[in-house]
């Protein structure tokens, strides 16, 4: 399973843009990259998921460099309500199910 | 609608106790999982089921037991085996079209708490 490392911890203000980067160096050829966010004592939620170039959704943009070996979640103009952990897994989506592994994550703190 | 559902939300027992955690998903999805979670840190598996009836251990099986005998639901046994069993408790499941494997669907968790 290729590691993951992300900031600890992020801060930002309100309607700013927040760009958090996730290295995964040791990625594997089909391994696809999904971020998830999780508030305080709820279980995390999906946010993206993408395999190579520019991914993008109504909440969140996903950008992959074409070695692979880094990814950034873009989150457009962030409010409070964003201040969460965010985590970056990486994983193979086919055969034997999700094994996925979740790191400490970034956790992000925007203020007004 | 459709998710999954832990309950309690909140459980105490005393050390020594065996507790059953239980998960229940409406989502028709054929695999499920169980995260546990400390203070401060990630998830880290403890057990995964991708079929009825056929279950493996995930990163941190030891102390835990699981069942799967129905599609919706997979409980969760903390044994008294489990030295450090006060954490809090994820399930999720996720589905599989034209073997891909969708994201994990989570749900709220049950904080269980040990003395």
């Amino acid at each position: 399973l290729a590691k993951t490392t992300q900031p600890i911890s992020m801060d930002s203000y309100e309607g700013q843009e927040v760009n958090i980067t996730c290295s995964h160096n040791n990625i594997a050829t089909n391994d696809y990259i999904t971020w998830y966010q999780q508030f305080p004592s709820q279980g995390p939620r999906f946010i993206i998921q993408g395999y190579k170039t520019k991914v993008t959704n109504e909440v969140a943009s996903l950008f992959i460099p074409a070695d692979r070996k880094s990814s950034t979640l873009s989150l457009p103009r962030v409010s409070l309500s964003d201040t969460a952990v965010y985590y970056c897994l990486v994983g193979i989506l086919t055969g034997g199910g999700n094994k996925l592994t979740f790191g400490t994550g970034t956790q992000l703190k925007v203020e007004l | 609608d459709g998710g999954i559902t832990q309950s309690p939300k909140y459980l105490f027992r005393k050390e020594g106790q065996n507790v059953t955690l239980s998960c229940e998903q409406n989502l028709n999805h054929d695999a499920m999982y169980w995260y546990r979670q400390d203070p401060g840190q990630g998830l880290r598996l403890i057990y995964y089921s991708q079929i009825v009836n056929d279950f493996q251990k995930g990163d941190i099986a030891e102390g835990y037991s699981v069942s799967r005998e129905k599609k919706e639901s997979f409980p969760l046994t903390v044994t008294s085996a489990q030295k450090n069993p006060t954490a809090f408790y994820l399930c999720a499941s996720s589905s599989r079209k034209d073997r891909v494997n969708s994201p994990l669907h989570f749900g709220n968790g049950t904080r269980l708490t040990v003395t």
